[in-house]
């Protein structure tokens, strides 16, 4: 059974670019969070969806910023029009269920904006 | 409100104890985790300890939780090398009433660094 997969690893953008930024959640796992690391930082929560379905993003940028779960592929985190403040590692994470005492962690998409 | 709170650093000799501290603020918090992070990895989950218990050991890993303080603790034993790494506390809060779900919310790690 698979992990958490991420990809890509790694994603260098220039200013104004579009990054896409896409999680397979482990097998069965229908709930995925995604977490932003700022250089130095611990992870700040950004979204967490159910599929086809945003449950809370009240730490997603209001602006460019739009995350996404359909019911057959991935979950992406799109960023539109990045700024250098938006290099950051981006982690996803996945539970089985609502309320799980754990969450899987990817291995992390690093956003390089130059 | 949500608030996690580390050192940022910890050295330790080869063989000593590590003792790794975090303070938090919510008190309706269920779980509190402890994730380890190596440089340009993913985070791995070490442990957790359930917010009504006061202790939990498994190996050489001790979690102490003081409830009254929101204070938790991570002690590695016969620390190695191979520990050296970011140590993540974390708290699971509960949202969304009872057809919610856990949001973790994490420290800003402390960097452990073992020497011999």
């Amino acid at each position: 059974n698979a992990g958490v997969m991420q990809n890509p690893r790694h994603l260098v953008r220039r200013r104004g670019q579009e990054a896409r930024l896409r999680c397979s959640p482990m097998k069965g796992h229908s709930h995925v969070y995604w977490y932003r690391q700022l250089p130095e930082e611990g992870l700040k929560f950004m979204v967490y969806l159910q599929k086809e379905n945003i449950i809370d993003e009240s730490g997603m940028p209001k602006e460019r910023f739009s995350a996404e779960f359909p019911k057959e592929g991935p979950s992406i985190l799109r960023i539109q029009q990045v700024v250098r403040g938006d290099s950051a590692a981006y982690f996803c994470a996945s539970s089985l269920i609502e309320g799980n005492t754990e969450a899987f962690f990817g291995q992390g998409t690093r956003l390089t904006v130059v | 409100g949500e608030d996690v709170e580390q050192s940022l650093f910890l050295s330790v000799r080869e063989g000593d104890s590590s003792v790794i501290n975090c303070t938090y603020t919510d008190s309706s918090s269920t779980y509190l985790y402890w994730y380890k992070q190596e440089p340009g990895a993913g985070l791995q989950l070490l442990t957790y300890i359930f917010s009504n218990m006061d202790m939990k050991q498994d190996q050489r890993l001790t979690v102490l939780l003081n409830k009254k303080d929101k204070h938790l603790s991570l002690r590695i034993a016969d620390t190695q090398t191979g520990d050296s790494a970011i140590y993540f506390c974390a708290e699971s809060i509960r949202r969304g009433g009872s057809g919610g779900y856990n949001k973790l919310i994490f420290g800003a790690g402390t960097r452990l660094a073992v020497h011999p």
